[in-house]
């Protein structure tokens, strides 16, 4: 089946407490983002990579980073956590690019205390 | 840059009624327009798009209408159903290019009463 997949599901931490949130998709697209939902806010972009090797910032990048070793996988690491990063988080992968048809992952629910 | 605006934020219908929600885009260049539905507890999926060289596109009971001149679009749902109550989100672009990118709306959360 063609999905994209996001672990953890859920996760509850501390400031400052470097954490990891993987994302993985099985349908050979070249683009992937990650963005953050925020009741009022809609869907902001975090970053992007057009391919393996290239990634750029979206919108919202402050306190985060990613990386793109492998085709198929795109993590999103938060290396000190902070209470206003509490929010939705959806990896998304699209086979024409960041203006085409984007294919969403199930989401991350994320609470930092 | 692209900014798309949506509306109602909020919008309660009673099952069999129909359910209209509006998106303004500000850029002239955009061609392409998706909506997606997000589920409580899902991402959101595409469920209809349309492409600047159409005004009107159905699927069932979905339908997308666009007015370029006017720079809005509107989805359309006819005899909605409770399974329809979920979030929604429209979207333009200027599709394919180099410096496109997907601009979401706000989203409007939808409830259709039994």
């Amino acid at each position: 089946e063609a999905q994209v997949t996001q672990n953890p599901r859920y996760l509850i931490t501390v400031t400052g407490k470097k954490l990891t949130v993987t994302c993985s998709q099985n349908m050979n697209h070249e683009y992937m983002s990650w963005y953050r939902q925020d009741p009022g806010l809609g869907l902001r972009q975090i970053y992007y990579s057009m391919n393996v090797e290239v990634t750029d910032k979206g919108d919202v990048p402050e306190g985060y980073k990613v990386s793109r070793k492998e085709k198929r996988n795109f993590p999103l690491i938060l290396e000190s956590p902070s209470p206003n990063q509490t929010s939705l988080y959806f990896c998304a992968s699209s086979f024409f690019g960041r203006s085409e048809t984007q294919y969403f992952g199930p989401g991350t629910r994320l609470l930092v205390l | 840059g692209e900014n798309v605006e949506q509306h109602p934020s909020t919008l309660s219908v009673q099952e069999g009624d129909s359910a209209v929600i509006k998106c303004t885009y500000s850029d002239s260049a955009s061609n392409y327009f998706p909506w997606y539905k997000q589920e409580l507890g899902k991402g959101p999926q595409l469920i209809i798009d349309i492409r600047s060289n159409v005004g009107e596109k159905k699927d069932q009971r979905i339908a997308v209408t666009l007015n370029k001149t006017a720079k809005h679009f509107s989805l359309h749902i006819t005899e909605t159903q409770p399974e329809d109550s979920a979030v929604y989100f429209c979207a333009a672009s200027i599709s394919r290019g180099s410096q496109g990118n997907l601009i979401f709306g706000k989203g409007t959360k939808l409830s259709v009463k039994p």
